[in-house]
């Protein structure tokens, strides 16, 4: 998981926006994934972006791709106690058992 | 609606005994993974399955053995276990129609070398 870097922690207050943000080395990497992971719990997909987008926006995420630099970055609005979670970012280099998993981010939301 | 389900969920193990985790997806996946997840390290792929009857090794393979006899099952197995075995192992499987395959996880197995 080394050619996918995330820093490990992150702290925001309640209602504030958290931005987890990723960089990739593969730039043939087709797909990039967000990952959540709750205590206890497995990995839940929380969103993708596709190589050739910019960006996209799914209710309060907001995931922005930069290929020229390879960067990739979650945006959180008006984030919850319930968004306390692991955040992984991965990058699929063309089928599942090519997807490679940075990490992850923890995220600490303050009260 | 099951998804993937990991058997045992937990297990303490002393060095040297064996043992088989389990692995059961509903969905009619074709892939299948194991992994591994070590603090700070992410997930690391331990083998995989494209199909039934088939395995490939992944990055960490070394101390493992897997079996994929049936489409919905994929089980890891430890020969010998290590203390350096300690770590959680988690199930995927992803479908090969969709387009993004992503995968789907279970919740884990927390194993315990001692």
């Amino acid at each position: 998981g080394e050619d996918v870097e995330q820093s490990l922690f992150l702290s925001v207050r309640e209602g504030d926006s958290s931005v987890i943000n990723c960089t990739y080395t593969d730039s043939s990497s087709t797909y990039l994934y967000w990952y959540k992971q709750e205590p206890g719990a497995g990995l839940q997909l929380l969103t993708y972006i596709f190589s050739n987008m910019d960006m996209k926006q799914d209710q309060r995420l907001t995931v922005l791709l930069n290929k020229k630099d390879k960067h990739l970055s979650l945006r959180i609005a008006d984030t919850q106690t319930g968004d306390s979670a692991i955040y992984f970012c991965a990058e699929s280099r063309g089928g599942g058992f090519k997807t490679i998993f940075g990490a992850g981010t923890r995220l600490f939301v303050k009260a | 609606n099951a998804g993937v389900t990991q058997t045992p969920k937990f297990r303490v193990l002393k060095t040297g005994q064996s043992m088989t985790l389990l692995c059961a997806q509903d969905m009619n996946h074709e892939y299948m993974y194991w992994y591994r997840q070590d603090p700070g390290m992410g997930l690391r792929l331990i083998h995989y399955s494209v199909g039934e009857g088939t395995t490939a090794k992944g990055e960490v393979p070394d101390g493992y053995n897997v079996s994929r006899l049936k489409k919905q099952n994929f089980l890891l197995g430890l020969e010998s276990a290590a203390p350096s075995q300690t770590s959680v192992y988690f199930c995927a499987s992803s479908s090969l129609d969709r387009e993004n395959q992503p995968q789907h996880f279970g919740d884990g197995t927390r194993l315990s070398i001692l």
